[in-house]
């Protein structure tokens, strides 16, 4: 199985600062043949269902803020937040879907 | 607008079954692959089980086999959970999510029906 390992495990950013959550998988979800790296990221409002984010790593789903973005490749990723706002108090999870059983990280909270 | 909505769950003694519906919306769901992924409480996600396009294909994460069932008719937009034999550690909130681009990417969510199992 595919390990993915989140940190920090929370951060607290003061509001308009910029939030950085690094995931590490223990093997590589990048598949050659389409150069594209099965690595998403969820964010998780208390309470709520998780909502889709980031997909290939890099994508920002459709009517996700341009504050967001995803970095990285292979066994390293990066999503950032560049001005945090009130709304992004929540709990973001990294999840490969390049073999299953497809596994999440632990989640990172993320706190004013 | 996609919904997805849950219901069947509810507190079960160990060793006990239930089955888990999940009832489609607001897309085509015969060209969607769907899965279930739960929470425990005050935990992170764990997914659970996937099923193709046409029910022909489906997996599961090693704590659920032969214990858990997935299946869907496509005639009334519904995705099902059998799950027998329950443990204390299947206690979580169950959700329904909808596949997109690949089976493992879930761009939707349902708002999970809770399972407690317990003496």
């Amino acid at each position: 199985d595919i390990v993915m390992t989140q940190s920090p495990d929370s951060l607290a950013v003061s509001l308009g600062e910029r939030a950085t959550i690094n995931c590490k998988s223990s093997q590589s979800v990048l598949y050659s043949s389409s150069n594209k790296n099965y690595l998403t990221w969820y964010r998780q409002k208390p309470g709520q269902p998780p909502e889709l984010l980031i997909y290939w790593a890099s994508t920002r789903q459709s009517g996700v803020p341009d504050r967001f973005s995803g970095s990285g490749s292979g066994t390293d990723f990066t999503l950032t937040i560049s001005s945090l706002q009130s709304e992004d108090v929540a709990v973001y999870y990294c999840q490969q879907s390049y073999s299953p059983p497809w596994t999440f990280g632990q989640g990172t909270k993320v706190e004013i | 607008e996609v919904q997805l909505v849950e219901s069947g769950g509810g507190l079960v003694q160990p060793g006990g079954s239930l089955r888990l519906s999940c009832v489609a919306s607001g897309f085509t769901f015969s060209s969607y692959a769907m899965s279930w992924v739960r929470q425990a409480p005050g935990k992170g996600l764990e997914w659970v089980s996937s099923i193709s396009v046409s029910g022909a294909n489906t997996y599961f994460t090693d704590s659920v086999k032969g214990r858990f069932t997935i299946s869907r008719d496509n005639s009334k937009n519904m995705l099902f959970l059998q799950i027998n034999s329950l443990r204390v550690e299947d206690t979580a909130l169950y959700y329904c999510a909808k596949g997109w681009l690949t089976t493992a990417l879930f761009d939707s969510w349902g708002q999970g029906t809770l399972v407690t199992v317990s003496s």
